[in-house]
């Protein structure tokens, strides 16, 4: 299986500055043949069901703040917040579907410092 | 818009079984891959167990090979999980996704129904 390890666990970031979250498979989800990463980030607030914010690693999706990116390839990518706002407080996980089974990060809980 | 409903959780014996169903619309139900995915009390995301359009493709994660079972209805636009032999490490919510053509991440879920699994 592809293990996904998420770095750190949790990270305290002031309103306005940057948040970075890693993001390493213990494979490459790099497909040659149409040369995208087989990586997702998603956000989840309490309560709710996980949002996917990124695809193909760096694609945004429709709706999702500009201040979200996403970057890497092979096994290690980042999840960039520029500027850290209020309603970006939750737990963000990365996934591979690259192959099955699909797996996930342990999550990453982002709090306001 | 696309929306998924799922139903069937509650609480259980240890080696009970349950039947969980999710309810799709706002999409043509049957051209799409179809997965459940959990989330224990606490934790992080598992994916389990996808099935495409036609069930001719299924897989299972092996921490439920061989006790669950998926499936699908298309003319209920329907997906079933036929959960057995549950054991309390299955005490989750369980959600259902939807991908997109192409790739299987997940831009649609339900809200998820809470499995609990106690003696």
């Amino acid at each position: 299986d592809y293990v996904v390890t998420q770095s750190p666990d949790s990270l305290a970031v002031s309103l306005g500055e940057r948040a970075t979250i890693n993001c390493k498979s213990s494979q490459s989800v790099f497909y040659s043949s149409d040369n995208k990463n087989y990586l997702a980030w998603y956000q989840q607030k309490p309560g709710q069901p996980p949002k996917l914010l990124i695809y193909w690693a760096s694609t945004r999706e429709s709706g999702v703040p500009d201040r979200f990116s996403g970057s890497g390839s092979g096994t290690d990518f980042t999840l960039t917040i520029s500027s850290l706002q209020a309603e970006d407080v939750a737990v963000y996980y990365c996934q591979q579907y690259f192959r099955t089974p699909y797996t996930f990060g342990q999550g990453t809980k982002l709090e306001i410092k | 818009q696309v929306q998924l409903v799922e139903s069937g959780g509650g609480l259980v014996k240890p080696g009970g079984s349950l039947r969980l169903s999710c309810a799709a619309s706002g999409f043509s139900f049957s051209d799409y891959y179809m997965s459940w995915i959990r989330q224990a009390p606490g934790k992080g995301l598992e994916w389990l167990s996808y099935i495409n359009g036609s069930s001719s493709i299924i897989y299972y994660a092996d921490s439920v090979k061989g006790r669950f079972t998926i499936s699908r209805d298309n003319a209920k636009n329907s997906l079933y999980l036929q959960m057995n032999s549950l054991r309390v490490e299955d005490t989750a919510v369980y959600y259902c996704a939807r991908g997109v053509p192409g790739g299987s991440f997940f831009l649609h879920w339900g809200q998820g129904t809470l499995v609990t699994v106690s003696s």
